[in-house]
């Protein structure tokens, strides 16, 4: 067990439709990272928040939105959804904003779009 | 970023050394090697990380070259419980997100 708190475990939903992903992080733990898997895209970065700021961009699409809270939880806000939306998303913690400090994975949500 | 090349697959029997390789010929100074694996239907996790000397910690070890244009994951008895994808990692030093490839998938046999 990582530390790390995702929510729903399993998500479908139909395409044109909007969901959230929560994540809690470890106990302490400034950052989080939202991750998305898919089986031709691999693993790929989407946002990294630090305390409660975005920090970083990877290949997050417009239609895909996150925030960090005071309480340092996160959400992931998916909206218009299409089937290729369907993967598994990872959120991650970290102590510090810093690339090396070691991450903490989620369990993942797997989102399926219909 | 730099790049780093792994083998797709690599197969181990259980209780022997296992050595996975990582190439990153266009490393620059200030980039961390990180390794993390992400066993069957869970998140990844961390393995190991270095920068220039050769790290141990309860789960691998790792050795880098000394030119750095390589290093190589070592797990010292393979168990079942090790089969994964295991995925090589720079970060510069300044950098925060995982650039994940396509890591290396091990199969370990009884």
């Amino acid at each position: 067990d990582s530390g790390v708190t995702q929510t729903p475990k399993h998500l479908i939903t139909a395409t044109g439709q909007r969901v959230t992903l929560r994540c809690s992080p470890r106990s302490g733990d400034l950052s989080v990272y939202w991750y998305q898997q898919s089986l031709d895209q691999g693993l790929q970065f989407l946002i990294h928040y630090y305390n409660g700021e975005e920090r970083a961009k990877g290949n997050i699409l417009e239609r895909f939105s996150a925030q960090q809270f005071p309480d340092l939880h996160s959400e992931l806000n998916l909206s218009s959804l299409e089937l290729g939306d369907s993967a598994l998303y990872f959120c991650a913690s970290s102590a510090q904003g810093t690339s090396y400090n070691e991450q903490f994975f989620g369990p993942g949500t797997r989102l399926t779009v219909l | 970023d730099a790049k780093t090349t792994q083998p797709n697959s690599m197969e181990s029997n259980e209780e022997e050394p296992v050595h996975l390789p990582c190439n990153h010929s266009t490393i620059s100074g200030t980039d961390y090697i990180h390794w993390y694996r992400q066993l069957p239907s869970q998140g990844p996790e961390y393995v190991i990380h270095g920068l220039t000397s050769n790290v141990n910690n309860r789960m691998a070890s790792l050795a880098i070259a000394e030119d750095r244009k390589s290093s190589t994951l070592i797990l010292h008895r393979a168990t079942l419980r090790d089969a994964a994808v295991y995925y090589c990692i720079l970060t510069r030093n300044s950098g925060y997100a995982l650039n994940f490839g396509k890591g290396t998938s091990l199969l370990v046999t009884p």
